[in-house]
């Protein structure tokens, strides 16, 4: 079975700095996808990022960008500049293929003004 | 654009009731449709899936169930009520094929007295 792990169940960070939310996962399939969602406070669930098992390179997108090291089985959510209303929960989730997605139990960010 | 609609926002019921979630998806063709609950401060729990009409997979036992009556019309509901049922309720889905990411709805907030 899939197991998402998420070693940070809460982070603070200053405004205008980088930070980075760490994801390791455990599967056997070879082939999957990697993505991070986003859960401020009202509850939805924002997807941010994706990034493939047979991407070379680590995917960007905007002001996120994902720390992919797919020999330790990691893909770490990096946030540069943060924002105040960058405040939320992240879930980082796998999809093997063929299957479902797996959630982690998600990392609390507060961004400090 | 595609879009997808839950209803209701919030629901309070005693235990014994019954449940009917709606979850509606517009401007895409034959999803792949999901329920998640989410306990408070926890991670998503994969409730059921569904291909298409009529085709229902569901991940854990439990109190509820649910049908897809049309294609883009996806339903959660339970007979009688627990209090373990209490919890956060999103519906989310997917394009059928390929690591697609998963697309939210706004989610339910149901509390079991």
């Amino acid at each position: 079975a899939q197991k998402i792990t998420q070693t940070q169940p809460g982070m603070f960070v200053q405004e205008k700095e980088a930070v980075t939310l760490d994801c390791t996962y455990d599967t056997s399939d070879p082939s999957y996808g990697l993505f991070w969602y986003k859960q401020p406070s009202s509850g939805e669930m924002i997807f941010l990022i994706y990034q493939g098992s047979y991407d070379q390179q680590n995917a960007t997108e905007g002001r996120y960008s994902l720390n992919f090291q797919k020999a330790r089985k990691s893909a770490n959510l990096v946030i540069s500049a943060s924002q105040l209303g960058d405040s939320a929960m992240y879930f980082c989730a796998v999809f093997p293929y063929g299957q479902n997605f797996v959630f982690g139990p998600g990392t609390r960010l507060s961004v400090l003004p | 654009s595609q879009t997808i609609h839950q209803w209701p926002a919030t629901l309070v019921q005693p235990v014994g009731s019954p449940l009917s979630l709606e979850c509606t998806v517009e401007g895409t063709s034959n999803p792949n449709l999901y329920w998640y609950r989410q306990a408070a401060g926890r991670g998503l729990q994969l409730l059921f899936y569904s291909v298409g009409i009529g085709q229902i997979s569901s991940e854990v036992p439990q109190n509820l169930s649910a049908s897809r009556p049309q294609d883009r019309q996806f339903i959660l509901s339970s007979k009688k009520l627990l209090l373990s049922d209490s919890g956060f309720y999103l519906c989310a889905w997917s394009a059928g094929t390929g690591y697609n990411e998963q697309f939210f709805g706004p989610g339910t907030r149901l509390t079991v007295l």
